[in-house]
């Protein structure tokens, strides 16, 4: 696709309730990244996929996050048990990540508002 | 994680230019210097990136000290459009690797 698509673009869920956050990055990036911005901060790094294995995800906060990109293409972040500190936006990149100065395509952002 | 400093917020007049800068006083010899922008109920976009040498393309200009520890992305001639928050990233350029944001300088753009 032209951009990288994150769907849906809000969420509002109970407390206590599993959410699904899709990604469809940009055809032939290899690379996927999962992000989440609180209002005021800067974005949070959670995981980042090259190709269908996680690379690095070292700042999922807890085992209620999980993300997979099983065919190394369109990815899905996983929240289960939600906590009303999960409310944010988050954001997922792609990029073509092949070695030297590697430039991130971001979405629009999923709202996800925990009641 | 290779750190850089920026002023929380600047502001600047419409139609001149603004120089905003970077301190990155530990940043390793394959660290590459970018610089991504945040409009408002947007996601990140990217805006320039350099490694050694000043770099210029349609969006901005990437001036690099020589010492490489600061950098300043240039707006020549800064846009209300341009108001947004400015992050200056440090990324290894030699394998995969994570883009970790700070918070970024807040441009506010008087009309």
């Amino acid at each position: 696709g032209a951009g990288v698509s994150q769907t849906p673009s809000n969420k509002v869920t109970e407390k206590g309730k599993y959410v699904e956050l899709r990604c469809d990055p940009i055809s032939g990036h290899t690379a996927l990244y999962w992000y989440r911005q609180s209002l005021g901060q800067g974005p949070e790094f959670l995981i980042y996929f090259q190709g269908t294995g996680a690379a690095d995800d070292s700042g999922l906060p807890n085992d209620r996050f999980f993300a997979v990109r099983p065919e190394g293409s369109v990815s899905t972040l996983k929240i289960q048990r939600t906590e009303r500190g999960d409310s944010a936006v988050y954001l997922c990149a792609s990029s073509r990540n092949r070695g030297g100065a590697n430039v991130l395509t971001f979405g629009a952002g999923s709202r996800l508002t925990v009641l | 994680d290779a750190k850089t400093t920026q002023p929380n917020s600047m502001e600047s007049n419409e139609e001149e230019p603004v120089h905003l800068p970077c301190n990155h006083s530990t940043i390793s010899g394959t660290d590459y210097i970018h610089w991504y922008r945040q409009l408002p109920s947007q996601g990140p976009e990217y805006v320039i990136h350099g490694l050694t040498s000043n770099v210029n393309n349609r969006m901005a200009s990437l001036a690099i000290a020589e010492d490489r520890k600061s950098s300043t992305l240039i707006l020549h001639r800064a846009t209300l459009r341009d108001a947004a928050v400015y992050y200056c990233i440090l990324s290894y350029g030699f394998r995969d690797d994570k883009i970790i944001f700070g918070k970024g300088t807040r441009l506010h753009i008087l009309p």
